[in-house]
C-alpha cells in the first residue's frame, strides 16, 4: 500500500519560535495533501488542503500566515508553524491522495506531536 | 449542514462482535471510508464502501445504506488489540473527507 512519512515524528520547541514539519509520499505522487490537527480526545480537524505547485486552501477559522503551507513537488508538503505558542500544541496529521486514486481514499503519515514549552 | 452522527464511546468483550454505528447528512455522497486509530497514532484505513450493501474483510464487515445515509461497522472475534477509536468519514460533492467524532472501543476482557 501507500506509505506516506512525516518528520519529525516529535518536537519540543520554545514559544516564539518557528517549527517545520516535513510530510512525504514515499512510493507514489500525490496530487493533493491534506494537514490535519488533533487535539487530545477529539476528532481530526482538517485545517488545509494543498494541492501540488498552488496555494493551499485553509479552513475556516486556521490563519495561514502562522501555519505556512508549502507543496513543492508531488511527493512533499511541508507545514511550518509560526511564532508557536502553547496553545499550538498539538499532533499534527498529513494525509495524500494519490493521483491515480479513484475512491480518493487519503493515506495519513505517522504524526508529529509539536509541544511549545 | 454537513453532520456525521456516530456513538462516543462503547464497551465490548473480547471474543464478542460489536457493531458501530454511524450516519450522515452531506451535501451529496462520493463514498464512505472507516478508519481505526490507536492513542497517539495516525489513523489507518480499514475499508470503503460507495455501493449500498455489506463489504467484508477478515474480522471487519462494513455496510452503506445511501437511502438512509447510514453506516455500521462490524467487528468479530475481538480481540484486545481492537480497543481504539473508530472513524466514519464520508466524501461529500466537493469531494471533501467529512470526518466524524469517532467512536471509542473499549475492549474488556
Amino acid at each position: 500500500g501507500a506509505v506516506v512519512s512525516q518528520h519529525p515524528s516529535r518536537v519540543i520547541c520554545k514559544s516564539g519560535t518557528s517549527v517545520k514539519i516535513e510530510c512525504r509520499s514515499l512510493d507514489f505522487q500525490a496530487t493533493t495533501m491534506f494537514w490535519y490537527r488533533q487535539f487530545p480526545k477529539q476528532s481530526l480537524m482538517l485545517m488545509a488542503t494543498s494541492n501540488e505547485g498552488s496555494k493551499a486552501t485553509y479552513e475556516q477559522g486556521v490563519e495561514k500566515d502562522k501555519f505556512l503551507i508549502n507543496h513543492a513537488s508531488l511527493t512533499l508538503s511541508t507545514l511550518t508553524v509560526t511564532s508557536a505558542h502553547p496553545e499550538d500544541s498539538s499532533f499534527y496529521i498529513c494525509s495524500a491522495r494519490e493521483v491515480q486514486e479513484r475512491n480518493y481514499e487519503q493515506y495519513f503519515g505517522p504524526g508529529t506531536r509539536l509541544t511549545v514549552t | 449542514g454537513q453532520n456525521i452522527d456516530q456513538p462516543t464511546e462503547m464497551t465490548a468483550t473480547e471474543g464478542a462482535i460489536v457493531q458501530i454505528n454511524c450516519t450522515y447528512q452531506t451535501s451529496g455522497f462520493n463514498g464512505l471510508f472507516w478508519y481505526q486509530q490507536h492513542a497517539g497514532e495516525a489513523p489507518t484505513f480499514l475499508s470503503y464502501n460507495v455501493l449500498d450493501g455489506l463489504e467484508e474483510k477478515g474480522r471487519f464487515s462494513s455496510f452503506l445504506s445511501r437511502s438512509k445515509g447510514y453506516s455500521y461497522l462490524l467487528l468479530k472475534e475481538l480481540q484486545m488489540k481492537d480497543s481504539a477509536s473508530y472513524l466514519c468519514a464520508v466524501i461529500d460533492s466537493n469531494y471533501q473527507l467529512i470526518w466524524g467524532a469517532g467512536t471509542k472501543l473499549i475492549i474488556k476482557p
